[in-house]
């Protein structure tokens, strides 16, 4: 099971959107619509932000969005805030655990 | 309310054995799947392995097959990561995760982390 593949860094200013992609294989992101993504800030625990590609836990901001078209999923960060800026991390079922991405920094500038 | 409560910072030697433990409260252990989780400063997480409590049911990433334990005590809603012999390369953030449905895969609640330490 090889890491997921995220961009290393993404950033954008205040009030902008961003993506972060997540590309896989067929026996993960393709294969499955369990992709999930995670917000870490330095020092703290990650944060479940999107499940089965595009649901949200209650208590997440409605900014942050999920998609999938073939092996490569996406978050969408619209609206972009100073807190915002953390690290992202994508995870899909693999058939028998879940795989990571190797994440994702976010800088707002 | 859910809590995930990790035991504490581990120092150790490289050949020494570990067990680190994650309580848990706020629901029923035996119901949902828990999963351990590595991280290395500036890396991305990984998956080692989940266990069912009830059943103590157990699936290992093959990176981690043979290289750690993990095992749960319903009586004390604790599950455990154990090392009979760590390496230096051991060293890094362990979380224990809550997989709430086992229908899909993500995981919810996360304990605070250990932070183990193999040095000599």
């Amino acid at each position: 099971q090889s890491a997921l593949t995220q961009p290393r860094s993404v950033s954008g200013s205040p009030g902008q959107s961003v993506t972060i992609s997540c590309t896989g294989t067929s026996s993960d992101v393709g294969g499955y619509n369990y992709v999930s993504w995670y917000q870490q800030h330095p020092g703290k625990v990650p944060k479940l932000l999107i499940y089965d590609v595009t649901k949200r836990p209650s208590g997440v901001s409605d900014r942050f969005s999920g998609s999938k078209s073939g092996n490569t999923a996406s978050l969408t960060i619209s609206g972009l805030q100073a807190e915002d800026e953390a690290d992202y991390y994508c995870c899909s079922y693999a058939g028998n655990l879940g795989v990571f991405g190797g994440g994702t920094t976010l800088t707002v500038l | 309310e859910v809590q995930l409560v990790q035991s504490g910072a581990e120092v150790k030697k490289p050949g020494e054995s570990l067990k680190i433990s994650c309580k848990v409260s706020g629901y029923d252990f035996s119901s949902y799947w828990l999963g351990w989780v590595r991280q290395k400063p500036g890396k991305g997480p990984e998956w080692m392995g989940i266990i069912y409590p009830t059943d103590s049911d157990t699936r290992y990433s093959p990176s981690f097959q043979g290289q750690v334990t993990i095992s749960a005590d319903k009586s004390i809603s604790t599950a455990y990561l154990q090392w009979s012999s760590l390496k230096a390369s051991d060293t890094a953030m362990y979380y224990c995760a809550r997989r709430p449905d086992s229908r899909t895969w993500y995981v919810d609640y996360w304990g605070q982390g250990t932070l183990v330490t193999v040095s000599s």
